[in-house]
C-alpha cells in the first residue's frame, strides 16, 4: 500500500488529453512539499518529467504539466503520442512519525495510448 | 555527463549479506546528498536510503532500517549500500540517484543509473 495514491492504468487515443492523479495526506502533499513526475519507459530508468509540482526539466516537452492543490496532485497530457506509453510515479515527501516517514512514491499509472 | 553506474548485485541466499556501489561521474559528487530507491520486479518505486554529502546524517526506510547501511567515500566518487539479514521481499533493482540540487533535502532525482538486480532466493 503506497502512502500516494494513483489510479493503476490511464488510457487515451493519440491526440487525446489524460490526467494521472496522486492523492496524499496532510502528512505529505497536504504538509506543503513539493510533488514531482517521473515517466519510467520499458526496461529502462525513471526519468524526472515534472519537478516542484509544476517546473518542467530542459527537455521535457510542454505537452506535460503538472498541478497541486490541497492534499493532491495531478499530471496532464495533451496530444497523447504513442511514445508516451509509460509507467508514470509521483513522488514526494512525507513527514509522519509512523513508518511511512521519508521520501515516498505513488504506486504508479500505467499509460496506454489506445 | 552525469553518469551514475551501480554494481554489485547477486543471486543470495535469504539471511545473507551484500554490498551494493554506485560510481558516479559529472558532478561534483561531495557537494551532493545521495540516495538509494528499488523498484521490485513488476512493482513501484520505494526509497530505501539517504546519506548526506559528508556522510554525517543518514536516512533509511522503516523496511530496511537496521539492517541495509549507505555509506560514501567523496575521495572515489563513490556510494555503497551493505545489505545484511535480506529477505526474499528485498529482491529488486536497486538504483542510486542523484538530487536535482545540492542543498536542503527534498528535492527530486535528476538523474538515475541503469540499477543493479538483486535476487534474494535459496
Amino acid at each position: 500500500q503506497s502512502v500516494l495514491t494513483q489510479p493503476p492504468s490511464v488510457s487515451g487515443a493519440p491526440g487525446q488529453r489524460v490526467t494521472i492523479s496522486c492523492t496524499g495526506s496532510s502528512s505529505n502533499i497536504g504538509a506543503g512539499y513539493d510533488v514531482h513526475w517521473y515517466q519510467q519507459l520499458p526496461g529502462t530508468a525513471p526519468k524526472l518529467l515534472i519537478y516542484g509540482n509544476s517546473n518542467r526539466p530542459s527537455g521535457v516537452p510542454d505537452r506535460f504539466s503538472g498541478s497541486k492543490s490541497g492534499t493532491s496532485a495531478s499530471l496532464a497530457i495533451t496530444g497523447l503520442q504513442a511514445e508516451d506509453e509509460a509507467d508514470y510515479y509521483c513522488q514526494s515527501y512525507d513527514s509522519s512519525l509512523s513508518g511511512s516517514r521519508g521520501w515516498v512514491f505513488g504506486g504508479g499509472t500505467k499509460l496506454t495510448v489506445l | 555527463e552525469v553518469q551514475l553506474v551501480e554494481s554489485g548485485g547477486v543471486v543470495v541466499q535469504p539471511g545473507g549479506s551484500l554490498r551494493l556501489s554506485c560510481a558516479a561521474s559529472g558532478f561534483t559528487f561531495d557537494d551532493y546528498t545521495m540516495h538509494w530507491v528499488r523498484q521490485a520486479p513488476g512493482k513501484g518505486l520505494e526509497w530505501v536510503s539517504l546519506i548526506s554529502w559528508d556522510g554525517g546524517s543518514t536516512y533509511y526506510a522503516d523496511s530496511v532500517k537496521g539492517r541495509f547501511t549507505i555509506s560514501r567515500d567523496n575521495s572515489k566518487n563513490s556510494l555503497y549500500l551493505q545489505m545484511n539479514s535480506l529477505r526474499t521481499e528485498d529482491t529488486a533493482l536497486y538504483y542510486c540517484a542523484k538530487p536535482l540540487y545540492s542543498s536542503g533535502w527534498y528535492h527530486p532525482f535528476d538523474y538515475w543509473g541503469q540499477g543493479t538486480l538483486v535476487t534474494v532466493s535459496s
